[in-house]
């Protein structure tokens, strides 16, 4: 049972468009949401997260949107550059695991050609 | 250290043989993780350890694998009688709490195949 679904594996975007990224989730308990950025052979690294108090948190060319009732999130990055392509995961917790175990989707693999 | 350091960056194992992996995380941060991530797949939780003890061993897929952390430090994972299902990359993250979030970091992982 996926919980986090990515459902595009892979995105193409030209240098300076805006990329968008796109994650669905279905566990309501999920209250904490972060997107990780993965370089090949490298581990993932923390890009942005939003509380479930909000909808849109901003940090400079990343915003990520939550639309709780849709059980939706995106990653909006604008303007895209070639070195943000990588391969971008979604992930989700819940306050009351006690810790922030977190729940991935597959991934999405961004490729920004110049 | 400077971030979460796994050991090996690569490891070749033959089917039924064990292995151990081993996860040095950054100095300071009492929660640690494993994940792995098959081909294709999304990271999948394994265990997570605060201190020395493992409050969630939920994602370990079956007895062939057991984790440890001694110190509170370096973690080791290890597998018995690998099987080629068990190919995949190890991911250590440790965090500490920010004041508003757990920060997690990651290792570069521990790219397992079992042949």
């Amino acid at each position: 049972d996926q919980q986090v679904k990515q459902n595009s594996p892979s995105l193409s975007v030209q240098e300076g468009r805006i990329s968008i990224l796109n994650c669905d989730y279905t566990n309501s308990m999920f209250d904490y949401f972060l997107w990780y950025k993965k370089y090949p052979a490298e581990g993932p690294t923390f890009l942005i997260s939003i509380s479930s108090i909000k909808d849109k948190n901003e940090d400079g060319r990343f915003t990520v949107f939550l639309n709780k009732s849709a059980k939706h999130l995106s990653l909006h990055i604008v303007p895209s550059q070639p070195g943000d392509s990588a391969v971008y995961f979604c992930a989700a917790s819940e306050k009351n695991t006690g810790f922030q175990k977190l729940v991935f989707g597959t991934g999405t693999r961004l490729l920004v050609s110049p | 250290g400077a971030g979460v350091s796994q050991s090996p960056s690569n490891k070749v194992t033959e089917k039924g043989k064990d292995v151990e992996l081993r996860c040095d995380p950054i100095s300071g941060h009492t929660a640690l993780y494993w994940y792995r991530q098959s081909l294709g797949q999304g990271l999948e939780f394994l265990i997570y350890f605060q201190g020395n003890s493992a409050p969630d061993k939920s994602g370990l897929p079956s007895d062939r694998f057991s984790a440890e952390r001694t110190g509170g430090s370096v973690s080791t994972l290890t597998i018995q009688r690998t099987q080629q299902e068990d190919s995949a990359v190890y991911l250590c993250a440790s965090s500490t709490w920010t004041g508003s979030s757990y920060g997690y970091t990651f290792g570069s992982g521990t790219r397992l195949t079992v042949v």
